[in-house]
């Protein structure tokens, strides 16, 4: 079946960097849009960011840009999510989603992965 | 960004009942809207894209409508499994914005 399957839960110190995988089985990992979104406890959900794994060209939000680093590697279906200089406001489940169609980038989310906790603390 | 206001913030009802909740765009987003739900620990859900289509595999009694700026979301009869949070979202204008959630409580 078509799923998103992310790395485990993640420990950091204010000051460190993180990096989420997201693998990808049960489609053409080329053909959809990747993108990455965090919810902090009790909040909203909030876009960071999208990959197109075919191309590999990525978009950030302007909250993140000068953090966010998104990749991928076509040979292992894999979409990677970097975020540096954490801080405590990071703290957040952080998710992969595969948008409904394959263009545009933007759209509804119908597959998600199981979200990655970070916890930012000293 | 596109502000999206969600209301109620909360909502108490009965199996059976019939539960609405609204979303309002700070602009306009033509029909690019789509309603999610969550529940305890788990990723959202996708049950209506584009405003009023049911997403593959979710009960009929989940439907939606609107556009522009206002959007509605509707349980036909509501059931205990529908105990969650409920999410608008729109994907007209980068960066993609959620409502705040509607807490939806038997």
């Amino acid at each position: 079946q078509v799923q998103l399957v992310q790395s485990g839960a993640e420990v950091k110190k204010p000051g460190a960097s993180v990096k989420v995988s997201c693998k990808a089985s049960g489609y053409t990992f080329t053909a959809y849009t990747v993108h990455w979104l965090r919810q902090a406890p009790g909040q909203r959900p909030e876009y960071m960011g999208w990959i197109n794994p075919d191309r590999g060209n990525t978009r950030s939000s302007q909250k993140f840009q000068d953090r966010v680093t998104i990749t991928r590697d076509t040979s292992a279906n894999t979409a990677y999510l970097e975020l540096n200089s954490l801080t405590s406001e990071d703290t957040a489940v952080y998710y992969c989603a595969r948008v409904r169609r394959p263009h545009p980038p933007y759209d509804a989310y119908d597959v998600w992965g199981q979200g990655t906790k970070v916890t930012v603390s000293s | 960004d596109i502000q999206m206001t969600q209301s109620p913030s909360s909502l108490s009802a009965s199996v059976g009942d019939r539960v609405t909740i609204t979303c309002q765009a700070s602009q306009g987003i033509s029909n690019y809207l789509n309603w999610y739900q969550q529940k305890p620990g788990k990723a959202p859900k996708l049950l209506i894209y584009d405003a009023s289509n049911l997403e593959t595999g979710v009960p009929s009694r989940f439907s939606g409508s609107g556009s522009g700026t206002h959007f509605s979301f509707t349980i036909s009869s509501l059931q205990p499994e529908d105990i969650a949070t409920y999410y608008c979202q729109q994907h007209d204008f980068p960066p993609i914005t959620f409502g705040q959630g509607t807490r939806l409580e038997i």
